[in-house]
Parts: structure tokens; sequence; C-alpha cells
């Protein structure tokens, strides 16, 4: 079946450092592949996907490659603040299976920026 | 505002009450979810309504009952509920369930406390 793996956290940072979050996947077939960022309190919102091999999305600095040969999508940022702190689900979507089944999420990852 | 309004924001029932989610989208989306969220465990799907027929039920425990009367809106009805089943149940919609490249909007969630 399909899995997502991503490191746990909680991942803490200085304010203007580099990110990393990675995430790998196992899929039966040719999934799209998606980052969700959940604030404290509130629900998933859309960060970025990808929909085929080598497409990088990207949303608010922050970016991720489709890599098909590695099996990953690892999200990334120059340069954190504050205000990204959150939890951040990478998932994918995959329907070769042919059910109709709902997005496959990560365990996410708990980002805590400190000034 | 993100498009998927969930109501009430938080509930706290005892385990003989019998309480109803609430669940709206005004995105002309085709496909509703109910997820859940506990703390440590990956989001679980739940159930998945397209067109408001239901195409998926996660093995879901029979005190979880799922309504979607029209394709805007989806209830999740809940009776004699287990302290267990207190965690964080998010909806979301998406424009279909066979859409692969487009993610989902979620709500912000209802945090539901069972005592």
């Amino acid at each position: 079946g399909n899995s997502v793996t991503q490191m746990e956290g909680p991942v803490t940072l200085s304010e203007e450092a580099f990110l990393t979050i990675n995430c790998t996947y196992t899929a039966t077939g040719y999934p799209s592949l998606f980052w969700y960022v959940q604030y404290p309190g509130e629900g998933l919102q859309l960060l970025l996907k990808a929909t085929k091999a080598d497409d990088k999305g990207s949303n608010k600095g922050f970016e991720a490659t489709y890599r098909k040969e590695t099996t990953s999508f690892h999200l990334e940022k120059g340069s954190v603040q504050v205000s990204d702190s959150a939890v951040y689900f990478c998932a994918l979507s995959d329907r070769s299976g042919g059910g109709a089944d709902g997005l496959t999420f990560g365990k996410g990852t708990h980002l805590i920026i400190q000034p | 505002e993100t498009g998927v309004t969930q109501t009430p924001r938080h509930l706290v029932m005892g385990m003989t009450n019998k309480k109803s989610l609430k669940c709206e989208q005004h995105l002309g989306h085709n496909a509703m979810y109910w997820y859940k969220q506990s703390a440590k465990k990956p989001l679980e799907l739940m159930f998945v309504y397209s067109l408001e027929e239901r195409v998926e039920n996660n093995s879901v425990p029979s005190r979880f009952s799922p309504e979607c009367p029209n394709s805007s809106h989806l209830f999740l009805h809940l009776h004699t509920l287990q302290p267990e089943d207190s965690a964080l149940y998010l909806c979301a919609s998406s424009v279909e369930t066979r859409a692969l490249g487009y993610g989902y909007t979620f709500g912000s969630g209802t945090r539901l406390t069972v005592v």
C-alpha cells in the first residue's frame, strides 16, 4: 500500500536558518505529492504540490522537488522566520489501485523557529 | 476563511451523549472527507463521499455515522463514544476523488473531548 515517511521532530531552528524536512514515499503507482502546513489551532493548508517527476512546487519561499528515482519530496526554505513555526505534513495521492482513496499523510513534522 | 467551515470548533461530550459535527463548503467541490487527527499518530481517513455517495469507509466503528445530504454539507453523528475518540476531527473537500493533481481544502476542525 501507499505510505509517507517524514522526520517527526520537533525540529528547532534559529530565525534565518536553512530548513530541510525530509519526506520519502512508497506508492504503487505514479502519485501526486503535496506539502501541507498546520498552524496552531487551525486545519491543514496546502503549501505546495508537484504532479510529475522533476516538478518543483514552490510557495512562500518554500520549495520541494519531486524525485522519482529516490522517491522523495523534501521541503526546503532558505531563511526561516518565526511565523513559519507550525506542523508540516507530506502527503501523496495515488489512484492506481482504483479505489477512491483520500490523501495518505505522513505523521507530520513540528517546526519551531526561535528568534 | 478557508472555504470549508466546521462547527462547532470545540465539543465536550459524555460517553452517553449524542452529538453531531457539521461541515459546509461552497467551493463547488464534489468530494468531501472526514479525517481524525490524534496526537502522535498520522492523519486517519475515516470516510469519503463523492457526489453525496459514500465511497469509502475505513473500518470506522459504528459509533461514528456520517451523513452527506448534498454536495455542500457533511455531518458526522456521534453516539456512545469512548475517551480514546477524543481528537481533532477535520473535514476536507476536493474537486473530485479522482483529481490527483488537486489538493484538498481543509476546515479548521472540531476539537472533541469525550469525558
